[in-house]
């Protein structure tokens, strides 16, 4: 089976642009969390899809955003870009709840001048 | 938010020697306990998920242990070799979401 695939892998943005990071997930797996990891912060949940609905969110504003097809696909979207918002960005799949064993991907690295 | 810890942050090991380290949660409502590692370069990989008090997890010299009614959980590498050097994640679900801690860094030296 092909892991979780993760594109772009690398990104460099500015502040006030938009960006949209893509995740395709183990097959059959249905469920697709997002991830984002800072320096001296561990993995800091974003938000859970499931069914192309979204049935779970972290604590971050409303700049962050995302969607799920119905092939299971995600998209992440991150509006008004900050500096702040320079982090490696990780999705991972499994296959029902996003509280069963999460297969993560390598991962989109972003950075923001 | 849930206030997962992990201790030490980081340590160095040499080769064949055995560490542990913990990861520390709240102790109500708990639900399950993953561990994961994430080598540098690579994917963070499920480890041991763990549910019962009492639960012990093992894969070739990595074990796990679980308290679930003091909170806290122990990871442990037996005879460490060069290629157990990895990031070594818990994470503890709740509302069918992970919190995940800041990791232990393990680099085992030659």
């Amino acid at each position: 089976k092909a892991g979780v695939t993760q594109t772009p892998r690398y990104l460099i943005k500015t502040r006030g642009q938009q960006v949209t990071l893509s995740c395709s997930p183990i097959s059959g797996h249905r469920s697709v969390s997002w991830y984002q990891q800072t320096p001296g912060q561990g993995l800091q949940f974003l938000f859970e899809y499931f069914s192309e609905t979204q049935r779970n969110k972290g604590n971050f504003p409303g700049r962050f955003s995302g969607r799920q097809f119905s092939n299971s696909r995600s998209e992440m979207n991150v509006s008004t870009l900050e500096l702040g918002d320079s982090a490696l960005y990780l999705c991972a799949s499994s296959s029902n709840r996003g509280s069963e064993t999460q297969y993560f991907g390598p991962g989109t690295r972003l950075l923001v001048l | 938010i849930l206030n997962v810890e992990q201790s030490p942050q980081s340590l160095h090991v040499q080769e064949g020697d055995s560490t542990n380290f913990t990861c520390s949660f709240p102790s109500s409502n708990f639900y399950a306990l993953h561990w994961y590692r994430w080598e540098t370069a690579k994917s963070p990989e499920a480890l041991f998920v763990m549910t019962l008090n009492g639960d012990e997890k093992k894969k070739g010299r990595i074990s796990a242990t679980l308290n679930t009614k003091e909170g806290y959980s122990y990871l442990y590498i037996k005879g460490s070799q060069p290629e157990d050097s990895a990031t070594y994640l818990c994470a503890f679900i709740h509302d069918y979401k992970l919190s995940f801690g800041a990791g232990t860094t393990v680099t085992v030296r030659a």
